[in-house]
């Protein structure tokens, strides 16, 4: 099955700093990268995702790049903002089609 | 409603008893799914169905979880003889398609579970 291992675990950034965290995948298989943002004692919601096809996407102030060859991909937030305080998951398929693995999560916070 | 929603939002049992969780996915999502998150840790899978069927339960940890979605709709995790280890926070979230790597999964607010 899939691995997904997230680096750092926890990241503290002062307010207009930029945020990057690093995901890895054992599977060559997975073609769909998600990053889902949780909030304390909330559900997790996508932010941004990125397709095989492509190596960076962009939405505002957060990007997803990815390399395949490598098996990795990473999410960069510029001009962080205290809203950004989060904890944040990668996933990735593997050959599934349905199911994702999620990494560990990176504890982020922004201080004002 | 118009996100999943999940009851009971916590749930505190003794050792050894049997617990329900419940799932109402968003209407017309006809994939769902359970997934389990510890304390620090990433959502973990657990089971898939599309429809009213299990397409893969390949991550219950043992034959003490069970889940079921007999109309293809509402969905419940039952746990039998429940352990301390079983407390976690339970997840279940929704697709309009069940394939992980075109749709967003959109998840409920979870039921935390806590085994005394």
């Amino acid at each position: 099955g899939e691995n997904v291992e997230q680096h750092p675990s926890t990241l503290s950034v002062q307010e207009g700093d930029s945020a990057v965290i690093k995901c890895t995948y054992s599977d060559s298989a997975s073609n769909y990268f998600p990053w889902y943002k949780q909030e304390l004692g909330k559900r997790p919601q996508l932010i941004i995702d990125i397709r095989s096809n492509v190596g960076e996407k962009k939405d505002q102030r957060i990007a997803v790049t990815l390399n395949k060859t490598a098996k990795h991909f990473s999410l960069h937030i510029t001009e962080t903002q205290p809203e950004d305080s989060a904890v944040y998951f990668c996933a990735a398929p593997g050959g599934s089609n349905y199911k994702l693995t999620f990494g560990k999560g990176t504890l982020l916070t922004v201080n004002p | 409603g118009a996100g999943v929603s999940q009851t009971p939002s916590n749930k505190v049992t003794e050792k050894g008893k049997y617990v329900e969780l419940r799932c109402d996915p968003i209407s017309g999502h006809t994939a769902l799914y359970w997934y389990r998150q510890s304390l620090g840790q990433g959502p973990e899978f657990l089971i898939y169905f599309q429809g009213t069927g299990a397409a893969d339960d390949s991550g219950l940890p043992n034959d003490r979880f069970f889940a079921v979605r007999p109309e293809g709709s509402v969905s419940t995790l039952k746990i039998q003889r429940t352990e301390r280890g079983d407390s976690a926070v339970y997840l279940c979230a929704s697709s309009f398609s069940g394939r992980a790597n075109t749709g967003e999964l959109f998840f409920g607010e979870g039921s935390r579970l806590t085994v005394l």
